[in-house]
């Protein structure tokens, strides 16, 4: 458990879908993330945020959206996605976004795109 | 940006081994850590180790920032230490951790 959960855990959708990821830390951190892992491929970070204002997008398609209306809480809502978008997403989060700041990470969301 | 590699990139071990995992990076950087995935996908922090060496338990971690490269040692291996080991380094000036390839370690009883 390190302290930032995941829902839902699994996810199935269809490519004319809507769906949200939902993130949530419970270690008081000031900054969150999205990352996406893809067989075998490394972790690509998608997206951060500090407190609640995004500060990287990391060349994502529009049809990830991310939504941080809190420090505590992190969405990534998902429309009209493609097949290649099946991945292990991940959510992180940190103290701050500076150097010497360790990232926890959550259980991720594993999406299959149809 | 700084690129990642990590070695070997598949770990055979009878359980009570030692291994030595290998983390290099391009350029000179500000924060190193190592993490275990586990078979469920969770990634769990081991180490956060720029400089220096640190120990937990069974595993310990070394880094030499000037040669830049990192090293993650498992001693007397357990078949819950199965998984993939990944290392992510970031350096001043950028936002993004950059994760290696990973290290997909398998621990038979």
């Amino acid at each position: 458990e390190t302290g930032v959960t995941q829902t839902p855990r699994h996810l199935v959708m269809g490519m004319t879908n809507k769906k949200s990821l939902k993130c949530e830390q419970h270690l008081g951190h000031n900054a969150m993330y999205w990352y996406k892992q893809s067989a075998k491929k490394p972790l690509e970070l998608m997206f951060v945020y500090s407190l609640e204002e995004r500060v990287e997008n990391n060349s994502v398609p529009s049809r990830f959206s991310p939504e941080c209306p809190n420090s505590s809480h992190l969405f990534l809502h998902l429309h009209t996605l493609q097949p290649e978008d099946s991945a292990l997403y991940l959510c992180a989060s940190s103290q701050g976004t500076g150097l010497s700041y360790e990232q926890y990470f959550g259980p991720g969301t594993r999406l299959t795109v149809t | 940006g700084i690129q990642v590699e990590q070695s070997p990139p598949d770990l055979i071990l009878q359980e009570g081994a030692n291994s030595t995992l290998r983390c290099n990076f391009s350029d000179s950087v500000n924060n190193l850590q190592w993490f275990h995935q586990n078979p469920w996908g969770q990634l769990i922090n081991l180490f956060y180790i720029p400089s220096g060496t640190k120990q937990n338990g069974r595993l310990s971690a070394t880094t030499v920032a000037t040669e830049r490269y990192s090293l993650l040692y498992i001693s007397s291996s357990q078949t819950t230490d199965s998984g993939v080991y990944f290392c992510a380094a970031r350096r001043t000036g950028f936002q993004k951790l950059v994760f290696g390839t990973g290290t997909r370690l398998l621990v038979s009883p």
